[in-house]
C-alpha cells in the first residue's frame, strides 16, 4: 500500500496569502494524484486531478504541480471559503490512498 | 445536476450487519465506476470499496475484504454496501462518490454508521 504524507498537519495563513501544501507518496505515482477540500459538515470536493488539472468550477487561485513522489497544491491567494482541510491522494496503485491532511486556518 | 443520496446508517452493534444505499440521479449511472469512500470521526478518508459500470470487476480495501460486498441496480439508479461482522472501527460518515478514471469526481453528503455496543 502506498502511504501518502501530507505537511504541514496545520497551516496558519492570513486572508490573500499564499498557501503552499505538500504531498508525498512512499513510491511513485506518476501523476495520479488528486487534492479534495473538505469543510466541517461538509463532503469532500475534489479541486485538482491529475497532479495539476483544476476540476470543473475550481477558481485559478488553486494550482497543483509535481509528479512522481512529490506533489504540492498552492492556492495564490486566500480568500475566506478557503479555510478548510485538504487531502491529496493517490489513484496510481490499489488500494486508492489519502494522506492525512492538512488544516489550513486563519491566522 | 448530479446528485448523490446515501441512506441505510445507524446505530448497530458489533458483529452486526447494515445495508447502506446510494441513490443516484442527474446523469447516466449506468456508465460510471462509483466508489464507497468512509471517514472516521475526526479522522482522514478512507477509499473503501468500487464498482465496475456494469458490476463485472470490484475491489476493496483489505480492511473490508470478506466482510463488505458492494453491488448496484442499473435499473434503479443505486448503488449499495452491504456491510456484514462490523466491527467498532467501521465506525465513520460513509460516502458514496461517482468515479471518473479512478477520480471520485462527485460525491453525495454521507450517511453515519456507528457500531457501538
Amino acid at each position: 500500500e502506498i502511504v501518502m504524507t501530507q505537511s504541514p498537519a496545520t497551516l496558519s495563513v492570513s486572508p490573500g496569502e499564499r498557501a503552499t501544501l505538500s504531498c508525498r507518496a512512499s513510491q511513485s505515482v506518476s501523476s495520479k494524484l488528486a487534492w479534495y477540500q473538505q469543510k466541517p459538515g461538509q463532503a469532500p470536493r475534489l479541486l485538482i486531478y491529475g497532479a495539476f488539472n483544476r476540476a470543473t468550477g475550481i477558481p485559478a487561485r488553486f494550482s497543483g504541480s509535481g509528479s512522481g513522489t512529490e506533489f504540492t497544491l498552492t492556492i495564490s491567494s486566500l480568500q475566506s471559503e478557503d479555510f478548510a482541510v485538504y487531502y491529496c491522494q493517490q489513484y496510481n496503485n490499489w488500494p486508492w490512498t489519502f494522506g492525512q491532511g492538512t488544516k489550513v486556518e486563519i491566522e | 445536476e448530479v446528485q448523490l443520496v446515501e441512506s441505510g446508517g445507524g446505530l448497530v452493534q458489533p458483529g452486526g450487519s447494515l445495508r447502506l444505499s446510494c441513490a443516484a440521479s442527474g446523469f447516466t449511472f449506468s456508465t460510471y465506476w462509483m466508489s464507497w469512500v468512509r471517514q472516521a470521526p475526526g479522522k482522514g478518508l478512507e477509499w473503501v470499496a468500487n464498482i465496475k459500470e456494469d458490476g463485472s470487476e470490484k475491489y476493496y480495501v483489505d480492511s473490508v475484504k470478506g466482510r463488505f460486498t458492494v453491488s448496484r441496480d442499473n435499473t434503479e439508479n443505486s448503488l449499495y454496501l452491504q456491510m456484514d461482522s462490523l466491527r467498532t472501527e467501521d465506525t465513520a460518515v460513509y460516502y458514496c462518490a461517482r468515479d471518473e478514471l479512478s477520480i471520485h469526481y462527485y460525491w453525495g453528503q454521507g450517511t453515519l454508521v456507528t457500531v457501538s455496543s
